[in-house]
């Protein structure tokens, strides 16, 4: 079956801290990546994607991930965090089909104290 | 530009009435896509439309649920004789084609609440 399990369900980190939040995939085929973020009172909005290629991706405001095929794992970093990062953030995981269907993680609330 | 709407936001109904939920998506995205979000939990999807037809209704639940989108634009999704248990975020994204290579752009949601 299709999964997409986040370790990490809340995390609390000093500004300038260094932010990983783990995402493992379970999927067949071949698979598509994406972490989402919803900052507070906002629409879910891309932080970046893997498709294919270099398996270190970066994204918007500093993000990046790094895709392990061999563990299954994508997982997302930022070297320092600001406060403006308290969000929740989403992995999401698609297949290369016609059908944009993604199957989201739970879900990692980040809160950055200023 | 406009982004994706919903409406409502709020939705309070009482348990075995009927609701819809309105998306708008992007002008000019031909596919929309609709998810539910529980509390605690990730997006799960729902319905994937391709211009006016559903082309993935896999996550649809039941049977009480049902989405249209007649024009290729405009999108209802229509829920029969509610259960406390629907009571979550209805999230509608929409994108400029389907695939997953097309970013999807979600709106704000209608949060659902069956009493």
């Amino acid at each position: 079956a299709q999964s997409v399990s986040q370790h990490n369900h809340h995390v609390i980190l000093s500004e300038a801290a260094s932010l990983e939040l783990g995402c493992n995939y379970s999927y067949g085929g071949t698979v598509n990546l994406f972490w989402y973020v919803q900052y507070p009172g906002q629409h879910l909005q891309l932080l970046l994607k893997y498709f294919s290629g270099d398996p270190l991706v970066k994204g918007i405001k500093g993000f990046e991930a790094e895709f392990i095929k061999s563990k299954f794992s994508f997982n997302l970093r930022k070297p320092s965090v600001q406060w403006s990062d308290t969000a929740e953030y989403f992995c999401a995981a698609g297949g290369s089909g016609n059908t944009g269907k993604l199957i989201f993680g739970q879900g990692t609330t980040l809160q950055v104290k200023p | 530009g406009a982004g994706v709407s919903q409406t409502p936001s709020n939705k309070v109904t009482e348990k075995g009435k009927y609701v819809e939920l309105r998306c708008d998506p992007i002008s000019g995205h031909t596919a929309l896509y609709w998810y539910r979000q529980s509390l605690g939990q990730g997006p799960e999807f729902l319905i994937y439309f391709q211009g006016t037809g559903a082309a993935d209704d896999s996550g649809l639940p039941n049977d009480r649920f049902f989405a249209v989108r007649p024009e290729g634009s405009v999108s209802t999704l229509k829920i029969q004789r509610t259960e406390r248990g629907d009571s979550a975020v209805y999230l509608c994204a929409s994108s400029l084609g389907g695939g997953a290579t097309n970013e999807q752009f979600f709106g704000p949601g209608t949060r659902l609440t069956v009493l």
